[in-house]
């Protein structure tokens, strides 16, 4: 069975900082990597995603990933936040590429930005 | 592109009633999901389908949750006989299929069941 785990739940940084936030999965098989983001009050957008290929993926808003498959992580890095980045932010795992297989979410990071 | 709709944004209900959430996805999206949120936790799989036909259903989908999609367009998921532990935020996401990843997700809907 897939399963993700975010290694952090809340996360505080001063605006400008360099921020990473953790992932890891667990799985037996191929997997397919993601990272969600939920600004208050709106619905979930996707930030980026790992299928194949190079494993440094660069997503919107200057968010990039690294897939690492000897620790099986996908951490998800930013080298100057915003105050607009505050946010939750999910990771997600997926054993097939195309959208019809269900997404398995971790439990979330709250990035908090501070000036 | 008008985003996935879900109606309505809040439900209160007391428990033992029926209550009905509606999510419109984006047209010409051939798949819809709705998964439900929990304070806490990530979102988790309900139930999906691809234009009227559901395709799979997740154990926690238990015999009192109904969803239809009559039209292979918008969607109701239906709780019978709500209980305190049914309290979630129910999300749904339509995507267009193809072999094409992205999911686009509504606002949701919040149930408190009291």
């Amino acid at each position: 069975a897939q399963s993700v785990t975010q290694l952090d739940s809340q996360v505080p940084v001063f605006e400008e900082a360099p921020v990473e936030l953790r992932c890891n999965y667990s799985s037996s098989v191929s997997v397919y990597l993601f990272w969600y983001v939920q600004y208050p009050n709106q619905g979930l957008q996707l930030l980026l995603k790992y299928l194949s290929g190079s494993t440094l993926v660069k997503g919107i808003n200057g968010f990039e990933a690294e897939f690492n498959k000897s620790q099986t992580s996908f951490h998800l890095r930013k080298p100057s936040v915003h105050i607009s980045d505050t946010a939750e932010y999910f990771c997600a795992v997926s054993n097939q590429p195309g959208a019809g297989t269900a997404l398995i979410f971790g439990k979330g990071t709250t990035l908090s930005v501070s000036s | 592109d008008t985003g996935v709709s879900q109606n309505p944004r809040h439900k209160i209900t007391k428990r033992g009633q029926n209550v009905t959430f509606r999510c419109d996805p984006i047209s010409e999206h051939n798949r819809l999901y709705w998964y439900r949120q929990t304070l806490g936790q990530g979102p988790e799989f309900l139930t999906y389908f691809q234009n009227e036909a559901q395709l799979e259903k997740s154990r926690l989908l238990s015999d009192r949750f109904s969803a239809e999609r009559p039209k292979g367009s918008f969607s109701t998921l239906e709780i019978q006989r709500t209980e305190q532990g049914d309290s979630a935020m129910y999300l749904c996401a339509s995507s267009p299929g193809q072999g094409r990843e992205k999911l686009f997700f509504g606002s949701g809907t919040q149930l408190s069941v009291l």
